[in-house]
């Protein structure tokens, strides 16, 4: 098993589908984000786990709902999105230790276009 | 507020000799964390070095040296004799616990670094 797997690694959804985006990783870390890119912007944070408790939430909207139902499971819920949500969303996962918190470890992404 | 700048959207450099990519910084925090990430075409982040604010020295991971210059607040990568799989986006990132329990991790415009044969 890779370190950080995403799944679906491509997703197309109308506006007023619901679906989730998925993550897992295998490296016994502590801490999972997610992340969107979106052409020629800096990757933006969007949530923040640390041991299942979610710790930041980076002024996103309600349409994206985060689930972190363990140390290794990380789920976005989207709902009712808009076309400029369309993005590569980010999975990653660190090993946090006081104020550092380590090297993230990327999943491959999960590109999503919202027609 | 923290913030990276890479100011080189696009570099060429053919193929076994040196690039250096450019990142500055800006933070208040004492403790924080700079790091380098490559991403090719296929979309993964790839963590490449990682240097601490109170390391002494520079880091080194293989051809990957980063450039540490606290007091001007900059974090260059630097690839030796580059490959042409070197060919990828390069992010640089900061993190920084500023002591509220938060995980800030920022990352910059990137640098798309094309090695030419």
């Amino acid at each position: 098993e890779t370190g950080v797997t995403q799944t679906p690694r491509h997703l197309v959804m109308g506006m007023t589908n619901k679906k989730s985006l998925k993550c897992e990783q295998h490296l016994g870390h502590n801490a999972m984000y997610w992340y969107k890119q979106s052409a020629k912007k800096p990757l933006e944070l969007m949530f923040v786990y640390s041991l299942e408790e979610r710790v930041e939430n980076n002024s996103v909207p309600s349409r994206f709902s985060p689930e972190c139902p363990n140390s290794s499971h990380l789920f976005l819920h989207l709902h009712t999105l808009q076309p400029e949500d369309s993005a590569l969303y980010l999975c990653a996962s660190s090993q946090a230790q006081g104020w550092n918190t380590g090297e993230l470890f990327f999943g491959e992404g999960s590109r999503l276009t919202v027609l | 507020a923290q913030k990276i700048t890479q100011t080189q959207p696009g570099m060429f450099v053919q193929e076994k000799e040196a690039v250096t990519l450019d990142c500055t910084y800006d933070t208040s925090d004492p403790s924080y964390g700079l790091f380098w990430y490559k991403q090719p075409s296929s979309g993964e982040m790839i963590f490449l070095i990682y240097q601490g604010s109170y390391d002494q020295q520079n880091a080194t991971e293989g051809r990957y040296s980063l450039n540490f210059q606290k007091a001007r607040k900059s974090a260059n990568l630097v690839i030796s004799a580059s490959q042409l799989g070197d060919s990828a986006m390069y992010f640089c990132a900061m993190s920084a616990d500023p002591g509220s329990g938060t995980y800030k991790y920022i990352f910059g415009t990137g640098t798309r670094l094309k090695v030419l044969a």
